[in-house]
C-alpha cells in the first residue's frame, strides 16, 4: 500500500539557518503530495501541496518540489524563524488509479525547534 | 467559514464505557474524514463519507467503532466497550469533494483517554 517516510526528528536549528526535511513516498498511480504543519497547541493545517510531477508548492517561504523520478517531496526553507517551530507532516493522497476519495497517508512527522 | 469543529475536545472514560464524538465540517463540504493520531505518530485514516454515504473504512476500524453522517452534514464516531488502546487524538477533516488532490481541512481533534 501507500506509505510515506520522513526524516526523524527532532531537528534543532538556529534562527536564519537553512532547513531541509526529507520525505520520500511509495504509491501507485499519480498521488498528490502535501506538507501539513502542527504548531504547538493547534490543529493540523496545510502548508503546501503539489498535485503532479515537477510541480513546486510554496507558502510562507517554504518550498517543496514533486520529484517522481526519486519519489521525493523534500521541504525546504532558506531562513527559519523561531515561529517556524512546529511538527511537520508529509502526506500523500491517492491519484487516478487508487480511488479512495483522497484519504491521506501521513509520515510520522518531524519536530522542528528553532532557537535564537 | 468557521472551520471544522469537534466536540468534545477532551474525553476521559473508563475501560468498557461507550463514547461518542461529533464533527461539524465546513459547510457545503461533501467529504468528511476521520483519522486517529497517537503520540509521536502521524494521523492514520479510519473512514470517510461522501455526503451521507460511508465509502471506505480502514482495517483499523474494528467492529467496536461505528461512524455515521445521517444527513450529509455533521458526523459522529462512536466507540463501544472502550479499551486502553483506544486512547488517542481523533481528528476530523472535510474537503469540498470536487476531485483529486483536494486540501483537507482539519478540526482541533478530540483527545480520548481510556483509564
Amino acid at each position: 500500500g501507500d506509505s510515506v517516510t520522513q526524516m526523524e526528528g527532532p531537528v534543532t536549528l538556529s534562527e536564519e539557518a537553512f532547513l531541509t526535511i526529507n520525505c520520500t513516498y511509495t504509491a501507485t498511480g499519480y498521488p498528490s503530495l502535501f506538507w501539513y504543519v502542527q504548531y504547538p497547541g493547534e490543529g493540523l493545517q496545510l502548508l503546501l501541496k503539489a498535485t503532479k510531477a515537477d510541480d513546486k508548492g510554496s507558502n510562507k517561504g517554504f518550498e517543496a518540489t514533486y520529484r517522481k523520478e526519486t519519489t521525493s517531496f523534500h521541504l525546504e526553507k532558506g531562513s527559519v524563524q523561531v515561529s517556524d517551530s512546529a511538527v511537520y507532516f508529509c502526506a500523500l493522497s491517492g491519484g487516478v488509479f487508487t480511488g479512495g476519495g483522497n484519504k491521506l497517508t501521513f509520515g510520522t512527522g518531524t519536530q522542528l525547534k528553532v532557537e535564537l | 467559514d468557521t472551520g471544522v469543529s469537534q466536540d468534545p475536545r477532551h474525553k476521559i472514560t473508563k475501560r468498557g464505557q461507550n463514547v461518542t464524538f461529533r464533527c461539524d465540517p465546513i459547510s457545503e463540504h461533501n467529504r468528511l474524514y476521520w483519522y486517529r493520531q497517537t503520540l509521536g505518530q502521524g494521523p492514520e485514516f479510519l473512514t470517510y463519507f461522501q455526503n451521507e454515504a460511508q465509502l471506505e473504512k480502514s482495517r483499523l476500524l474494528s467492529d467496536r467503532f461505528s461512524a455515521e453522517r445521517p444527513k450529509g452534514s455533521f458526523s459522529t464516531l462512536e466507540i463501544q466497550r472502550t479499551e486502553q488502546g483506544d486512547s488517542a487524538m481523533y481528528l476530523c477533516a472535510s474537503s469540498p469533494g470536487q476531485g483529486t488532490g483536494e486540501t483537507q481541512y482539519f478540526g482541533p481533534g478530540t483527545r480520548l483517554l481510556v483509564l
